[in-house]
């Protein structure tokens, strides 16, 4: 089946602009979850969805970083006035929560929107 | 604090056996991962552990010991597509905080 999909996969905007990232998860997963992955490191952790709703946003770095749900599937993160520092790696992930699953809490990533802003 | 520390690179020999490490310290814990990345593309699950003790899949095992903070990762009869770096991920309440990753390369 089609795994967790993401566009664009790259974006080149200028500094000022507002950018939105798509996420399109497994279908029928409960969880969707955003991360930024800079080179060389590990993922970070931005903010989660159960269904439609924003369960932690803690991870956003400030509040010009925003996410959305609406219908409990796709999902789009927005960045406004873009910046330098926010070039990184937009990765996307899903979970179902199936709990008969012993692997109920694995992850799926997407393959990401490499973000860079000039 | 949230602190998940693993080597940075490690290099080893086809056929031979890697153990990395990775200790943690996190305000919560719900099970630790470990994830495969190679390069340019996105993390594939490992592994997981939520109780102490030692889980086997194939060539590779995953420890965990809640008590020490302490994780690691074995990789047996490494062969040359294990060249990839290794993420540690700690998972608390529902979202995973990620080590910074041990890059493995492995050599003929």
């Amino acid at each position: 089946g089609a795994g967790v999909s993401q566009s664009p996969r790259y974006k080149v905007t200028k500094r000022g602009q507002d950018v939105a990232l798509r996420c399109d998860p497994i279908s029928g997963h409960v969880s969707l979850y955003w991360y930024r992955q800079a080179l060389g490191q590990g993922p970070e952790f931005l903010t989660y969805f159960n269904y439609e709703a924003q369960q932690d946003k803690s991870g956003l770095p400030n509040d010009r970083f925003s996410a959305e749900r609406p219908e409990g599937s796709i999902s789009t993160l927005t960045i406004q006035r873009t910046e330098q520092r926010d070039s990184a790696m937009y990765r996307c992930a899903s979970s179902s929560r199936d709990q008969r699953s012993w692997r109920y809490n694995e992850q799926f990533f997407g393959p990401g929107t490499r973000l860079t802003v000039l | 604090g949230q602190n998940i520390d693993q080597p940075t690179e490690m290099t080893a020999t086809e056929g031979a056996i890697v153990q990395i490490n990775c200790t943690y310290q996190t305000s919560g814990f719900n099970g630790l991962f470990w994830y495969q990345q190679h390069a340019g593309e996105a993390p594939t699950f490992l592994s997981y552990n939520v109780l102490d003790g030692l889980e086997e899949k194939g060539r590779f095992s995953s420890f965990l010991s809640r008590s020490k903070g302490y994780s690691y990762l074995l990789l047996k009869e490494l062969q040359m597509k294990d060249s990839a770096s290794y993420l540690c991920a700690v998972r608390n309440t529902d979202k995973l905080i990620f080590g910074t990753g041990t890059r493995l390369q492995v050599f003929p």
